[in-house]
């Protein structure tokens, strides 16, 4: 079974410009989600879907962070313009629709903003 | 809200000695919790998780967490640690109850470095 895909794995960007961000679930997974781990911090939850529908969002600063999730499959978390703190690794993860309460975790994307 | 509390961002041990990362959780509302261990260049992975039954938990490479809701524990330990044990490890919470599919979002502490000295 393959795993949670993201690209690009690394980003550098300077800061006001805009970027975007990829992911693909594993295949059948209803439920995912954006994940902001800043250096030094845990994972912090920014938004997270089931299906193509935003469940949670309380904590994506929607002033310069958008996501969307089209068709229910695949995902992109956009910054624009995109700050000095933005700088952090940015997971995604997907889980199934069971009661296992399990999480798979993609590589994540680093983003160094200049 | 919940939050959880890591209170040792870095614990470092000597290889076959025995070892305790803490966590303590805040809830107004049960949780199920977890133990996720990220090795270097590699992304998060589930080391193990109490959502119910027996409040002492394994997992297959030798650690063990027990939870222990008078005290809103929930602290992993192996009795002899690997050189292949150091990581990061983040203690994580769940709210029970959450009705939408699926599984919530995670409340991730800020995670404890396992350093194993040889």
């Amino acid at each position: 079974e393959a795993g949670v895909a993201q690209s690009p794995r690394y980003k550098i960007i300077e800061k006001r410009q805009s970027v975007a961000f990829w992911c693909n679930p594993i295949s059948g997974h209803a439920t995912l989600y954006w994940y902001q781990q800043i250096l030094g911090q845990g994972p912090k939850l920014l938004i997270q879907f089931q299906n193509n529908g935003v469940v949670d969002d309380s904590q994506l600063p929607k002033d310069r962070f958008s996501a969307e999730r089209l068709k229910g499959v695949d995902s992109t978390l956009k910054i624009q313009p995109a700050k000095l703190e933005d700088s952090a690794v940015y997971l995604c993860a997907s889980s199934p629709r069971d009661n296992s309460y399990e999480q798979y975790f993609g590589p994540g994307t680093r983003l160094t903003v200049t | 809200a919940q939050s959880v509390t890591q209170l040792d961002s870095q614990v470092p041990v000597f290889e076959e000695a025995p070892v305790e990362l803490r966590c303590n959780y805040s809830s107004s509302v049960s949780v199920y919790l977890f133990w996720y261990v990220q090795y270097p260049n590699q992304g998060l992975q589930l080391l193990l998780k109490y959502l119910s039954g027996s409040t002492l938990v394994e997992s297959i490479n030798g650690f063990e967490a027990e939870f222990n809701k008078s005290q809103t524990s929930f602290h992993l330990r192996k009795p002899s640690v690997h050189i292949s044990d150091t990581a990061e490890y983040f203690c994580a919470v769940i709210r029970l109850g959450y009705s939408g599919g699926g599984a919530d979002g995670l409340t991730f502490g800020k995670g404890t470095h396992l350093i194993i000295q040889p």
